[in-house]
Order: structure tokens, then C-alpha cells, then sequence
């Protein structure tokens, strides 16, 4: 089975600080691993994904993530915030089924709030 | 970007009752996906659709759930009779591709309180 884990319910940082969200995930498999965003009553949006090769993936404004096996973490990052950063950052991994489509299982959210 | 549409964004029933929960997908998207939030706790997995079947469901994804997607219309998810431990908020997703790596695209979702 797999699960993900992201140990922060909430961050609030200021705007134009750094932030990174933590997610560690456990699967015996090779992982594929998503951040999704989820801004007020909007469905969830793709920030960027990982399959192999390259740790670190570029995703859409100005967030990255780097992956590692040996920690199993797949931590988010952007450099510089912006108070429309604020909305809740789910880590999901997709595993191997059995049948068509695939299945996502998410991690719990973390809900970051950007202070002006 | 493509956009998936839940309807209604929040139902309110009774107990025992019926509700059918109906989900715009991307227009060419070919599998279909919902997901079940309840409050506090991690989205979950119930079931996914491709070519008019069930390919994999959860053991959220009780008898009383039903899906289906007629006619190339709404895809749907139905409950009858609903319980008080169907309160959640209910996501759908739709994809172009199976496989583990495509991109599901999310509705806002359709919060779902049984009374």
C-alpha cells in the first residue's frame, strides 16, 4: 500500500519570503509524483510532476520540487512569494494499478496563508 | 485551462434519501475519476471509468454508489440511499490518458451533507 505524508496543516510566511512544503511519501514501487494547488472554490490545479531522470522539476510560477529516493520526500519550493500563493498545496503520488486510468493518493494539504 | 463543472457546489439531504451528484468533464477527456473528501481527513480514491465501465473501485466505493456517464453526457455519481457517513465534499476528475502518469484534471467539488 502507499500513503503520503505532509507533516504541516499550515505555514504562513510573509511575501517575497521563501517557502518550502515538506511530503514524504511510502511506496515500494517507482513513484510518480504530482503537487496539486487548490485555490478558493476552484478545483485542483497541476504545479508540476516527476517521473524520473532530472531531482528537481520546474513547474508553473516559479515553484520547483526535488525528489529523493533515499529520503523518499518530494519537498515544494519558490523562491520569492506572492500573496496569490495563498491556497492549500496537496502532495499525491500515482501507483501502478491494475486497470485503466490511474489512482491518485493524496496527502492531506497543507493550507499556506501569504501575509502583505 | 480545461476546466471540469460539479453540480450543484453543495446538496443538502435527508437520510435515506437519494442524490445524484453530475460532473462536466473535459470535453475529450476518456477517463473519469471521483474522489472523496471528508472534513479534516485526506481526498480518497472511490472509483475510476473508462469506455462506459467501472475499471477499479475503493472500499469507500459502497453498493449504495453507482456511476455512469450516458450518452456521452454528465458523468455521475449516484447514492441511494445516502448515510450519514456519505458527508463529504465529492471531487471529479477527468483525463485524455490512462496510465500512471497523466494529468487528472480536478471540479471544484460538491459538498455533500447528509442530515
Amino acid at each position: 500500500a502507499q500513503s503520503v505524508t505532509q507533516p504541516d496543516a499550515r505555514v504562513t510566511v510573509s511575501e517575497g519570503a521563501s517557502l518550502q512544503l515538506r511530503c514524504k511519501y511510502s511506496y515500494s514501487g517507482t513513484p510518480y509524483l504530482f503537487w496539486y494547488v487548490q485555490y478558493p472554490r476552484q478545483g485542483l490545479q497541476l504545479l508540476l510532476k516527476y517521473y524520473s531522470g532530472d531531482p528537481v522539476v520546474q513547474g508553473v510560477n516559479g515553484f520547483e520540487a526535488e525528489f529523493s529516493k533515499s529520503n523518499s520526500s518530494f519537498h515544494l519550493r519558490k523562491a520569492s512569494v506572492h500573496w496569490s500563493d495563498s491556497a492549500v498545496y496537496f502532495c499525491v503520488l500515482s501507483a501502478l494499478t491494475n486497470s485503466a486510468g490511474n489512482k491518485l493518493t493524496f496527502g492531506i494539504g497543507t493550507r499556506v496563508l501569504v501575509r502583505p | 485551462g480545461p476546466k471540469v463543472l460539479q453540480i450543484p457546489s453543495h446538496q443538502i439531504i435527508d437520510m435515506g434519501q437519494m442524490v445524484t451528484l453530475n460532473c462536466d468533464p473535459v470535453s475529450n477527456h476518456l477517463y473519469f475519476y471521483w474522489y472523496k473528501q471528508i472534513l479534516g481527513q485526506q481526498m480518497e480514491f472511490l472509483v475510476n471509468f473508462y469506455n462506459g465501465k467501472v475499471m477499479e473501485k475503493s472500499k469507500l466505493f459502497k453498493d449504495q454508489f453507482s456511476v455512469e456517464r450516458p450518452d456521452g453526457s454528465y458523468f455521475t455519481l449516484k447514492i441511494q440511499p445516502t448515510a450519514l457517513e456519505d458527508s463529504a465534499v465529492y471531487f471529479c476528475a477527468s483525463s485524455l490518458y490512462g496510465g500512471t502518469y497523466a494529468e487528472q484534471f480536478f471540479g471544484p467539488g460538491t459538498r455533500l451533507t447528509v442530515l
